[in-house]
């Protein structure tokens, strides 16, 4: 659902780790997901997307994972680079509406 | 290709003042057209999406309206401004049938007064 109220959860890492960012949709009826960066004052930019017949894609650097039995979604990132600072969100999707998740703000230290 | 233009980029009204902003898209047929806010630090709420001419499904009550004029415009109205309508509005476009991301704007800083 859309917890927009929430203030959003920070994950802290060091460059050159593996970040993992969580998500929890909620409708099972949602058929396609995708993953969003939004850096400051900006629109979200697109990342990878997954289709609900599919557990797993794979990016450059980035890989999401989806679980349906859980109503739950991630990302991982690779070699978390200083440039992957970023507040990240999760939407979820059917034929119409978009809804996003929470939000996770990531921020990498050297 | 397609390109999805918002203005104006910062706004600074007065309560019980009117607003209008505009989001156009181009390079595209028949979007889903979406409205979201966004307030500082917070997600991105849903406000208003569009799946065609003069159809508006609104997503919570509140103090704004939605119009979608022609094919690739869309229009987000207020009458009377309040303080909690200040936020980051986004407009975004999104292929119809599903199954595709959506293009969002630079979005749109709005600071009530």
């Amino acid at each position: 659902g859309e917890n927009v109220g929430l203030h959003l959860p920070t994950l802290s890492v060091q460059e050159g780790d593996n970040s993992i960012i969580n998500c929890a949709y909620s409708n099972s009826a949602s058929d396609y997901f995708i993953w969003y960066k939004q850096e400051s004052g900006k629109g979200p930019q697109f990342i990878i997307d997954i289709r609900s017949n599919m557990d797993k894609r794979q990016g450059q650097r980035v890989t999401v994972l989806l679980n349906k039995t859980v109503k739950h979604l991630s990302l991982q990132i690779a070699a978390t680079q200083p440039g992957d600072s970023a507040v990240y969100f999760c939407a979820e999707a059917n034929t119409d509406k978009l809804i996003f998740g929470t939000g996770t703000r990531l921020q990498v230290f050297p | 290709s397609q390109t999805i233009h918002q203005w104006p980029a910062t706004l600074v009204q007065p309560v019980g003042s009117p607003l209008s902003l505009e989001c156009t898209v181009e390079g595209t047929s028949n979007p889903n057209l979406y409205w979201y806010r966004q307030a500082a630090g917070r997600g991105l709420q849903l406000l208003f999406y569009s799946v065609g001419i003069g159809q508006i499904s609104s997503e919570v009550p509140q103090n704004l309206s939605a119009s979608r004029p022609q094919d690739r415009q869309f229009i987000l109205s207020s009458k009377k401004l309040l303080l909690s309508d200040s936020g980051f509005y986004l407009c975004a476009w999104r292929a119809s049938g599903g199954g595709t991301e959506a293009f969002f704007g630079q979005g749109t800083r709005l600071t009530v007064v």
